[in-house]
């Protein structure tokens, strides 16, 4: 029962380079957000995506960043040309079949540091 | 836009004194959740409140859901050391979406 999975745990990107992130849903999951973390500071959501589908991207930054969910294969969370600004903890969680209404379940999260 | 306020930011206790963080919305939630982050890890989900006025116990841990449906507690009676983490409410809105509080910190003192 594998839960919510990321990789990588740690990533560091240099001014400008991109920054992909992944999330394996639970098993059974079809629903993924996507929620940025800064040190000492709460989650703010930032998209959630099913199967093929951007649902809600409301707090997504409306340039360098995206997210996909694509039939096969995990979420990606992409962020280009980083700025020192991105670091922070990105996390990824999934939900059952109801969608927002169920519990999420949250991955380990991806330490993105920015050089 | 809608806000889910979540007070205190830090609380400081002695192991075995109580701990209480409060969350307040300022629109009718369909629903709050729980959540325990440990230092370095990732939330975890506690508890989900849906019904006016519920309170639901896991041990030491005691969760309100006020009669309105804006506003919660969690309180924890003679913490541990393994209560240490941050705390995190999150509210659902009539859209379906959570929308979180900032986190009360629990702080054992030495």
């Amino acid at each position: 029962n594998a839960g919510v999975m990321q990789n990588p745990r740690h990533l560091v990107r240099r001014r400008g380079q991109e920054a992909r992130l992944r999330c394996s849903p639970m098993k059974g999951h079809s629903h993924v957000y996507w929620y940025r973390q800064l040190p000492e500071e709460g989650l703010k959501f930032m998209v959630y995506l099913q199967k093929e589908n951007i649902i809600d991207e409301s707090g997504m930054p409306k340039e360098r960043f995206s997210a996909e969910f694509p039939k096969e294969g995990p979420s990606i969370l992409r962020i280009q040309q980083v700025v020192r600004g991105d670091s922070a903890a990105y996390f990824c969680a999934s939900s059952g079949w109801t969608g927002p209404t169920d519990t999420q379940y949250f991955g380990p999260g991806t330490r993105l540091t920015v050089l | 836009g809608q806000q889910v306020m979540q007070i205190p930011q830090y609380q400081h206790v002695q192991e075995g004194e109580d701990f209480t963080t409060y969350c307040n919305s300022s629109t009718t939630l369909s629903n709050i959740q729980w959540y325990k982050q440990r230092p370095g890890g990732h939330p975890v989900f506690l508890i989900q409140l849906v019904k006016s006025g519920e309170v639901k116990k896991q041990k030491r841990l005691t969760f309100q859901f006020g009669e309105a449906k804006k506003n919660s507690s969690l309180h924890i009676t003679a913490t541990q050391t393994t209560d240490v983490g941050t705390y995190f409410c999150a509210g659902m809105d009539s859209n379906y979406q959570l929308i979180w509080g900032a986190g009360t910190k629990l702080i054992i003192k030495p």
